[in-house]
C-alpha cells in the first residue's frame, strides 16, 4: 500500500541550532502536507504545498515540495524551545477520496 | 466557525470492558470523519474514516468498530476492549479528503488494564 515514510525519528538539537525533516512518498502525491503536534496534544495543520517544486516560508519555517512531488521537506532555522514537539508530514490516500496517510513523524527535542 | 469535541479526554478501562468514544464536529455539514490510533511516541494509524450517515470504511481489521448515526457524529466502539487497545485516539474531519486541511479533536487518552 501507499506509503509515507519520514526521518529521522528523533532528533535532538540545541537551541539555536537548524533542524531539517524529510518525507518520501512511495507514489506521486497531488499534495503533502505537514502538521505540528505538541507534547500531550493534538496534530495542528501547519502547511499544504501543491505545486512541484514549491517552497512556502512561515517565519523561521521553510517547507519544500519536490520536482517530482513524491519528497518533501521542513527546516526550521534556529530553533526555539517553542519549536520542541513531533512534526508529521502527510499525503493522500489513494488520490485523496479517503482521507491522509500520515509519516510515522519526527520528534524534535530542544536542548536550552 | 468550525470546532470538533472529542470525548472523553482520558479513560481507563479494564480488558474485556466496553468502549464508546464519540466525536462531534459543529460549523460545517457533510463532513468526512475520522479516527486514528497514536501508540506512545509513534504516528498516526487510520482506523476508519466515513464520507456520510452510515458510511463507514475500515483500514486496518482489529477489535474495534465505528458508526455515524448522524451527520456530524463519530462514534468508535469495541465491545470488549484488549490490553493492545490502549492508546491515543485522536478524532478528526475535513472537507476534501486528503485535498484538504484535517482538524484535529483534543483526542482520548486510553489506558486498558
Amino acid at each position: 500500500g501507499q506509503q509515507v515514510m519520514q526521518i529521522p525519528q528523533y532528533q535532538h538539537v540545541q537551541e539555536g541550532e537548524d533542524f531539517t525533516t524529510y518525507c518520501n512518498s512511495s507514489t506521486t502525491l497531488s499534495n503533502i502536507q505537514w502538521y505540528k503536534q505538541r507534547p500531550g496534544g493534538h496534530p495542528v495543520f501547519l502547511i499544504q504545498l501543491v505545486k512541484s517544486g514549491e517552497v512556502k516560508k512561515q517565519k523561521r519555517l521553510t517547507f519544500q515540495f519536490g520536482e517530482a512531488k513524491k519528497n518533501s521537506s521542513l527546516h526550521i532555522t534556529a530553533t526555539q524551545t517553542t519549536d520542541v514537539g513531533t512534526y508529521f508530514c502527510a499525503g493522500p490516500i489513494r488520490g485523496g477520496a479517503d482521507g491522509l496517510t500520515f509519516g510515522k513523524g519526527t520528534h524534535l527535542i530542544i536542548q536550552p | 466557525s468550525q470546532t470538533i469535541h472529542q470525548w472523553p479526554a482520558t479513560l481507563v478501562q479494564p480488558v474485556g470492558s466496553p468502549l464508546s468514544l464519540e466525536c462531534t464536529v459543529e460549523g460545517t455539514s457533510n463532513p468526512n470523519l475520522y479516527w486514528y490510533r497514536q501508540a506512545a511516541g509513534r504516528g498516526l494509524q487510520l482506523l476508519f474514516y466515513s464520507v456520510g450517515i452510515g458510511q463507514i470504511s475500515s483500514e486496518v481489521p482489529q477489535n474495534l468498530s465505528a458508526s455515524r448515526p448522524q451527520d456530524r457524529q463519530f462514534i468508535l466502539s469495541s465491545k470488549k476492549l484488549l490490553l493492545s487497545d490502549s492508546g491515543f485516539y485522536l478524532c478528526a474531519w475535513d472537507e476534501q479528503g486528503g485535498w484538504s486541511e484535517a482538524f484535529f479533536g483534543q483526542g482520548t487518552r486510553l489506558t486498558v488494564v
